[in-house]
């Protein structure tokens, strides 16, 4: 079992829908979750970055974290067709190096 | 720069010889990563530097890989007698640091390694 569940698609979703994009975990020692996106033929971006649990927005985008559940997510209000790409979840512990785990990435497509 | 660098973006090369990967880390960034990204998976952790300390080579798949960083800035991936399952995007990743509130990384946008 990987530490790091991500469902990887493809999502299509029609412009202007609400996505919701989620990963699960296994080791209760991550406490720095994040979110990437990433573009064909492109590096990482950084799109989302939370400590604990909790909520955090950010424009259009909303991050949860649920330890107890050991499950993130990733909302996208007024899905735009910009916002096609491949999202990763990445996170990690708080202890030496913090070495990112990355779930495998969903690729999402916004169909205008 | 204000972001990370790398180059090559593309390289090509014969099984059987050896490659260097080069990634110029944002200004100030005391931490720096590599990762390999290969077709259909997520990033896989090869190798962490940090300021002066020993690095974290536990993600490294064999003898054959090796990485340095020079002046505690620019960094090169080495990959000796590389083989097609070599093939992958090695992307690097710089911090300002590891401590707490230190915030994600930022990626370059990798060298698409190629070995045929």
């Amino acid at each position: 079992q990987k530490e790091v569940e991500q469902d990887p698609g493809p999502l299509s979703v029609p412009e202007g829908a609400i996505v919701s994009l989620n990963c699960t975990y296994s080791n209760s020692a991550f406490q720095y979750f994040m979110w990437y996106r990433q573009y064909s033929r492109k590096g990482p971006e950084l799109l989302m970055y939370t400590y604990s649990s909790g909520n955090k927005e950010d424009g259009r985008f909303t991050a949860q974290v649920d330890k107890s559940s050991k499950y993130i997510s990733l909302f996208i209000r007024d899905s735009q067709p910009s916002d096609s790409a491949t999202y990763l979840c990445a996170m990690s512990g708080i202890q030496g190096a913090q070495k990112l785990v990355f779930g495998q990435g969903t690729r999402l497509t916004i169909n205008p | 720069g204000a972001g990370v660098s790398q180059s090559p973006s593309n390289k090509v090369t014969e099984k059987g010889k050896d490659v260097e990967l080069r990634c110029d880390p944002i200004s100030g960034h005391t931490a720096l990563y590599w990762y390999r990204q290969s077709l259909g998976q997520g990033l896989e952790f090869l190798i962490y530097f940090q300021g002066n300390s020993a690095p974290d080579k536990s993600g490294l798949p064999s003898d054959r890989f090796s990485a340095e960083r020079t002046g505690g800035s620019v960094s090169t991936l080495t990959i000796q007698r590389t083989q097609q399952e070599d093939s992958a995007v090695y992307l690097c990743a710089s911090r300002p640091g590891t401590g707490a509130g230190t915030g994600g990384y930022t990626f370059g946008s990798g060298t698409r390694l190629t070995v045929v």
